[in-house]
């Protein structure tokens, strides 16, 4: 069976100092990989969506940067954390486009 | 840009009773998915609906998509305290072109159903 891992979760990080969120998925190969940012226990805004090694859309400009140097590990990084970052941040993998989507547990980013 | 309309935001409920979460658009989705989710942890999927009228259930869960597939409704009958949590609806744009894959989130319903 598939399985998705995100890692940290929980993260309190000053202003200012860089990021790498971590995500993996077992069980499937070439997975389409999604990071979102949901706010307040509210819905989900896509942030980056790849669909392939080194394959990344940006949804929303921002502060953060997406890479997948791996076939199953997506990556959210920033050179930068803004106050504004903090939030509860999600990775998903789908089998395809046209498949449902499935979740990890989230990391709660905290910037103070 | 698709958008999602879902209501209520918030439904607190006593145990027993029944309850219905809507979910309204304007476009057309390929594809209608239903995620519950508890506090610090990612949704989890109910259902994916795909035809226009199809009806689904998930035990005490109906979940039906609109005809013109515009639209989806969450059903709970006899809602118990385990059924507490936030219940997001996600449709997905018609595969094809840059919309190929992305799933469009309502608000959420914030469902609290007190024993």
């Amino acid at each position: 069976s598939q399985t998705i891992h995100q890692w940290p979760a929980t993260l309190v990080q000053p202003v200012g100092s860089p990021l790498s969120l971590e995500c993996t998925v077992e069980g499937t190969s070439n997975p389409n990989l999604y990071w979102y940012r949901q706010a307040a226990g509210r819905g989900l805004q896509l942030l980056f969506y790849s669909v392939g090694i080194g394959q990344i859309s940006s949804e929303v400009p921002q502060n953060l940067s997406a890479s997948r140097p791996q076939d199953r590990q997506f990556i959210l990084s920033s050179k930068k954390l803004l106050l504004s970052d903090s939030g509860f941040y999600l990775c998903a993998w789908g089998r395809d486009g046209l498949s449902p989507q499935h979740f990890g547990d989230g990391t709660r980013l905290s910037i103070l | 840009t698709q958008l999602l309309e879902q209501s209520p935001q918030f439904l607190s409920i006593q145990e027993g009773e029944n309850l219905t979460v809507y979910c309204n658009s304007s476009s057309v989705f390929s594809s209608l998915q239903w995620y519950r989710q508890e506090p610090g942890e990612g949704p989890v999927l109910l259902v994916t609906v795909v035809t226009g009228g199809e009806v689904k259930k998930l035990k005490r869960l109906t979940f039906q998509f609109g005809d013109a597939r515009k639209d989806s409704s969450l059903h709970i009958t006899a809602a118990q305290p385990g059924d507490t949590g936030l219940y997001l609806c996600a449709g997905r744009a018609n595969a094809g072109g840059t919309s190929y894959g992305k799933l469009t989130f309502g608000q959420g319903t914030i469902l609290t159903v007190h024993p």
